[in-house]
C-alpha cells in the first residue's frame, strides 16, 4: 500500500521569503510523485512532477520540488513567496508502473498562507 | 479545449434522496477517475472507468454507489438514498491513457454535494 504524509496542516511565511511545504512518501516501487494546488472551491491545478532524472522538478509559478529518495521526500518550495501563492496544496503518489498505478494517493493537504 | 466539466457545482439533497454527479472528460480522454474529498482529508480514489467499462471500483462503498460511462455522453456518479456523511467535494479527473498521461490527470472543479 501507498502512502502520502503532508506533516504540517499550515504554513505561514511572509511574503518575500522562501517557502516550504513538507511532504513524504511510502510506495512499494518507483514512484511517480506530483503537486497540485488547490484554490477554494476550485478543482486541482498541476505544479509538477517527478518521474525520474534530475532530482530537482521545476514546475508552473515559479515552484520547485526535490526528490529525496533515502529520505523518501518530495518537498515543494519557491524561492520568494507571493500572497496569491497562498491555497492548499497537496502532494500525491502513484506507482509508475504495475497493478493500480493509476491510482493517485493524495496526503491531507497543507494550506500555505503568505502574509503581506 | 474546455477541460473536465462537471456539474453542477454545487448540489443539495435531503437525506433519501438521489444525488448524480456528471463529468466529460477532456476532448480525446478515455480514461476517467472519480475522487471524494471529505472535509479536512485529501482526495481519495473512488473508481476508475473507460468507455461503457469499469475497470476498478475498489474505493467505492459497497452500497448505493454506483458509476458509469457509456458509449454516448458523460460519466455519471450516482448516489442513491443520500447521508449525512456523503457530503463531500467530488472531483472527476481525465487522462488519455491508463497510466495517467504526462501530467497524471487533469481535473474538473468537482462537485460539491451537501446532504441536508
Amino acid at each position: 500500500a501507498q502512502s502520502v504524509a503532508q506533516p504540517e496542516d499550515q504554513v505561514k511565511v511572509a511574503e518575500g521569503n522562501p517557502l516550504t511545504v513538507k511532504c513524504t512518501y511510502s510506495v512499494s516501487g518507483n514512484p511517480y510523485l506530483f503537486w497540485y494546488v488547490q484554490y477554494p472551491n476550485r478543482g486541482l491545478q498541476f505544479l509538477l512532477k517527478y518521474i525520474t532524472g534530475d532530482n530537482l522538478v521545476k514546475g508552473s509559478y515559479g515552484f520547485e520540488a526535490e526528490f529525496n529518495k533515502s529520505q523518501t521526500s518530495f518537498h515543494l518550495k519557491k524561492p520568494s513567496a507571493l500572497v496569491s501563492d497562498s491555497a492548499l496544496y497537496f502532494c500525491a503518489v502513484r506507482l509508475l508502473s504495475g497493478a493500480g498505478s493509476y491510482q493517485l494517493t493524495f496526503g491531507k493537504g497543507t494550506k500555505l498562507s503568505v502574509i503581506p | 479545449n474546455a477541460g473536465v466539466m462537471q456539474n453542477p457545482r454545487h448540489l443539495v439533497r435531503r437525506r433519501g434522496q438521489e444525488a448524480r454527479l456528471r463529468c466529460s472528460p477532456m476532448k480525446g480522454h478515455s480514461h476517467v477517475y472519480w475522487y471524494r474529498q471529505l472535509p479536512e482529508e485529501g482526495l481519495k480514489f473512488m473508481v476508475y472507468l473507460q468507455k461503457e467499462n469499469i475497470i476498478d471500483e475498489s474505493g467505492m462503498p459497497k452500497e448505493r454507489f454506483s458509476a458509469e460511462f457509456p458509449k454516448e455522453g458523460p460519466s455519471i456518479l450516482r448516489i442513491q438514498q443520500v447521508v449525512r456523511g456523503d457530503s463531500a467535494a467530488y472531483f472527476c479527473a481525465s487522462s488519455s491513457s491508463g497510466q495517467g498521461g504526462f501530467y497524471g490527470y487533469t481535473f474538473g472543479s468537482g462537485t460539491r454535494l451537501t446532504v441536508v
